[in-house]
């Protein structure tokens, strides 16, 4: 059963480009999750979904930033006009249930230049 | 509202003697609590979790964990030192009542001294 895979580990992108980070949960998993992690800081949620459903994106910069996670398919957070401010790990987890275990992937280093 | 709070941001011992990382919570409800080790560069693992069960987690790598409820602690403590354990260690707490999210405490980077 291969782990949470996120791809790309790293991105470069430039001011103004757009981001796409993937994540595919383990097997079997229906809940996905969204984390940020800034330099020197914890890990700070951003949104939770299940299969077609955004459950709670309280954590999510209101413009710029979606995700989505299809029937078919990984989880994908989306990052509209990126600005340096953005640079981070954004860090995808998934779990059998609410509240259960997360399984954290490597992780995306977004870089923007 | 729940939170976290991990009293130390560095730590540093001498390979081979105890380890103690503190981690207190606050939480409304029952609450479920985990530690995840970050090694440089690398995702997050879980160490153990405390899930209403018996008070006295262990968890891998000879790490292990008291939930302390009147103390509202979870502290990880290790007998032995090693050098591979130096990373940073994460103290997380999820309740009914967080609604989807866990909350991660800010860190502990743990050194080990040859």
């Amino acid at each position: 059963n291969a782990g949470v895979m996120q791809n790309p580990r790293h991105l470069v992108r430039r001011r103004g480009q757009e981001a796409r980070l993937r994540c595919s949960p383990m097997k079997g998993h229906s809940h996905v999750y969204w984390y940020r992690q800034l330099p020197e800081e914890g890990l700070k949620f951003m949104v939770y979904l299940q299969k077609e459903n955004i459950i709670d994106e309280s954590g999510m910069p209101k413009e710029r930033f979606s995700a989505e996670f299809p029937k078919e398919g990984p989880s994908i957070l989306r990052i509209q006009q990126v600005v340096r401010g953005d640079s981070a790990a954004y860090f995808c987890a998934s779990s059998p249930g609410q509240l259960l275990e997360a399984f954290f992937g490597q992780g995306t280093r977004l870089t923007v230049v | 509202a729940q939170s976290v709070t991990q009293l130390d941001s560095h730590v540093s011992v001498s390979e081979g003697t105890p380890v103690l990382l503190r981690c207190n919570y606050s939480s409304s409800y029952s609450p479920s609590l985990f530690w995840y080790v970050q090694h440089p560069n690398k995702g997050l693992q879980l160490l153990l979790k405390y899930t209403s069960a018996a008070t006295l987690v262990k968890g891998i790598n000879g790490f292990e964990a008291e939930f302390k409820k009147s103390e509202t602690s979870f502290h990880l403590t290790k007998p032995s030192a090693h050098m591979s354990d130096a990373a940073e260690y994460f103290c997380v707490v999820s309740d009914s009542n967080t609604g989807n999210q866990f909350y991660f405490g800010t860190g502990t980077s743990l050194t080990v001294i040859p």
